[in-house]
């Protein structure tokens, strides 16, 4: 109940295309879904995070979608550009001090 | 605001010895996490102190390994002796906690290595 699944695993998208990142997960109480963006050699960075009572958040080209019902969130990164090439993990929380995170998916953006 | 400050950011060690990995977290942040990064089980929460004081450190892989914060500006993650498996790149995270849900901000991490 503790585990938030992510998918997929590694993402290959051409430059200008969107990319989608998914993520499922189990425990009802988790309130805080966070995005975290890692590129290689530096530690992750907090991206976009959304609540549980809205369905959407847009930040620049950066929008999370959020389905309570199904209890899943996607990350959309609309006109991927080579420099948002990293690896993304969403993560969630539920008013604790430990944020529970995905396995990550390592995307790749070609010009 | 210099963020999570983390040191060495390499360590080269053989096996056996100790090793011992800092973290300075940010001002007023009184939530700290040590997490460990491999690519083959991902981002692994070790242990996590809250004002000072350890409240989970279920995720320390045994009792090679031991993590203090003596106050509020300082902790240390130390690996005695440490194993070749220990091999992997070590982050300190600090947040501020409250009901907002404040995120973490990441060290940018030691990057260990056991020969």
């Amino acid at each position: 109940q503790q585990q938030v699944k992510q998918s997929p695993q590694s993402l290959i998208v051409q430059k200008g295309g969107i990319s989608i990142i998914n993520c499922a997960y189990e425990n009802t109480a988790f309130d805080y879904f966070p995005w975290y963006q890692q590129f290689p050699g530096k530690g992750p960075a907090l991206l976009i995070a959304i609540r549980p009572d809205v369905s959407e958040k847009k930040e620049g080209r950066f929008t999370i979608s959020f389905n309570k019902s199904a209890k899943q969130f996607s990350l959309h990164i609309m006109d991927s550009q080579p420099g948002d090439s990293a690896t993304y993990f969403c993560a969630a929380d539920y008013n604790t001090d430990k944020l529970i995170f995905g396995t990550g998916t390592r995307l790749q953006v070609f010009p | 605001d210099a963020g999570v400050i983390q040191s060495p950011r390499h360590e080269v060690t053989e096996m056996g010895q100790e090793v011992t990995l800092r973290c300075k977290p940010i001002s007023g942040h009184n939530s700290l996490f040590w997490y460990r990064q491999t690519m083959m089980r991902g981002l692994e929460l070790l242990i996590y102190f809250n004002n000072n004081v350890p409240i989970d450190d279920s995720g320390m892989p045994e009792d090679r390994f031991s993590a203090k914060m003596p106050n509020a500006s300082f902790s240390t993650l130390k690996i005695q002796p440490s194993e070749p498996r220990d091999s992997a790149v070590y982050f300190c995270a600090s947040r501020r906690t409250g009901r907002a849900n404040y995120g973490y901000t990441f060290g940018s991490g030691t990057r260990l290595t056991v020969v």
